[in-house]
């Protein structure tokens, strides 16, 4: 139980273009999802919390016009990065809060390349 | 002062050893100990899972806390190649707040 996929799990594109990244929770309902980034070696940072139904919470520093997160189900959220840059090239991991609401359940994560 | 402290290693050890991972924390809100385990390239996957000091056994693994020192462990028995990634700590407080560990890179070398 408490499987999260992510969708693509990489993806290339050119600088200027947006870009949608899927978080489904598979087997349970989430209310609340993370958004995280990784650089290589490096830990996870959280981007934003999403709560379904309601705005998502930004962390300091995160453009929340960058990076659009929609939370529209208790089983979907979405990451949209907008208008790429080289400097988003990185690994995107989502993960998504257990029903019991204790414990973090993460996505295989997104690499994403922006040439 | 970081809310939860991680060597980061690395770390090296042959197969069959015992390791040991740690983490210590300043905040006494955290209620909630999570041991996580990432392979490259890949999401982290929760380990261990525990709100209480002592001890929680699990397999190959046991997780401990040790709430009035503000430290937690997690042990591999009989380690093997496979269990060569990073492993995080992570911490949650009663608010739903979670707080990662930098992770420890480990390498089991058959």
């Amino acid at each position: 139980g408490a499987v999260v996929s992510q969708h693509p799990s990489w993806v290339i594109c050119k600088s200027g273009t947006s870009v949608k990244i899927e978080c489904r929770s598979l087997d349970f309902q989430a209310t609340t999802m993370f958004w995280y980034r990784q650089f290589p070696k490096q830990s996870l940072m959280l981007m934003a919390t999403s709560n379904e139904g309601s705005k998502a919470t930004y962390e300091q520093g995160v453009e929340k016009d960058k990076f659009l997160i929609n939370h529209a189900s208790l089983t979907l959220s979405t990451l949209t990065v907008t208008s790429a840059h080289p400097e988003d090239s990185s690994f995107y991991i989502c993960s998504a809060l257990g029903e019991d609401q204790e414990t973090q359940y993460f996505g295989p994560g997104t690499r994403l390349l922006v040439l | 002062q970081k809310e939860v402290e991680q060597d980061p290693g690395p770390l090296s050890v042959p197969e069959g050893a015992i390791v040991s991972l740690n983490c210590t924390y300043s905040n006494s809100a955290f209620q909630y100990f999570m041991w996580y385990r990432q392979y490259s390239r890949k999401g982290p996957e929760l380990l261990m899972y525990t709100y209480s000091s002592g001890n929680k056994e699990d397999g190959r693994f046991t997780a401990q806390v040790d709430k009035s020192s503000k430290y937690i462990s997690l042990f591999i028995r009989d380690s093997q190649p496979s269990d060569s990634a990073t492993y995080l700590c992570a911490m949650r407080n009663t608010g739903n707040q979670f707080y990662f560990g930098t992770g420890t890179s480990l390498t089991v070398i058959p």
